[in-house]
């Protein structure tokens, strides 16, 4: 069965430093991966996604994401932290194979910058 | 463009009422999903629609719950009887490539029951 961990429930970072979110997977096949966004009181927002091709895969609002295979992950990055950045952050998952998929969705980081 | 919309946005109910939540996905989008979060939670997926058929109804937790989606539009997700423990912010999300593309969300009904 695919799974995505998100092994930390709130990271906190100073505001203008980087800050890392994490992500691994488990999928049978060759993984599609998605971050999404989500602010107090709103739907999720599409962040950036992994289909193929480049590792790096850079997103709006000057996130970015670095898929690896060998480790499993797909980490959320960005260089230097905006206290509107503060939301949570959802990782997900979906096999790369035809037909219906279904996709998984993390349990979400809670992102805090400290101004 | 419109985005994913959904109504009521908020919704105040006692238990054991039956309630009818709606989404109005983005015009030409095929795929549907709805979800539930619950407060603090992460997402909890319930059904995904292609089209007017639902090929995956595996996350529907009881058969109170159902939903269905007409002329590859507006969907309903229906709870009857509703328990308190239905209460959370139930999500909707619209996708134009099927289950392989990117997920477009409405911004949620927010469900409470007395």
């Amino acid at each position: 069965a695919q799974s995505v961990a998100q092994p930390e429930d709130q990271v906190n970072v100073a505001e203008g430093n980087p800050l890392t979110v994490k992500c691994t997977y488990s999928v049978s096949g060759n993984p599609y991966l998605f971050w999404y966004v989500q602010y107090p009181n709103r739907g999720l927002q599409f962040l950036l996604k992994y289909i193929t091709g480049d590792n790096l895969v850079k997103g709006s609002y000057g996130f970015e994401a670095e898929f690896n295979k060998s480790q499993t992950s797909f980490h959320l990055k960005k260089p230097s932290a905006l206290v509107s950045d503060s939301a949570l952050y959802f990782c997900a998952v979906r096999d790369r194979r035809g037909g219906y998929q279904k996709v998984t969705f993390g349990t979400g980081t809670k992102l805090q910058v400290i101004p | 463009g419109a985005g994913v919309s959904q109504s009521p946005s908020n919704k105040v109910t006692e238990k054991g009422k039956d309630v009818e939540l709606r989404c109005d996905p983005i015009s030409g989008h095929t795929a549907l999903y709805w979800y539930r979060q619950r407060l603090g939670q992460g997402l909890e997926f319930l059904i995904y629609f292609q089209g007017n058929s639902a090929p995956d109804k595996s996350g529907l937790p009881s058969d109170r719950f159902s939903a269905e989606r007409t002329g590859e539009s507006v969907s309903t997700l229906t709870i009857q009887r509703t328990q308190q423990e239905d209460s959370a912010v139930y999500l909707c999300a619209s996708s134009l490539e099927g289950s392989r593309g990117t997920q477009y969300f409405g911004p949620g009904t927010r469900l409470l029951v007395l």
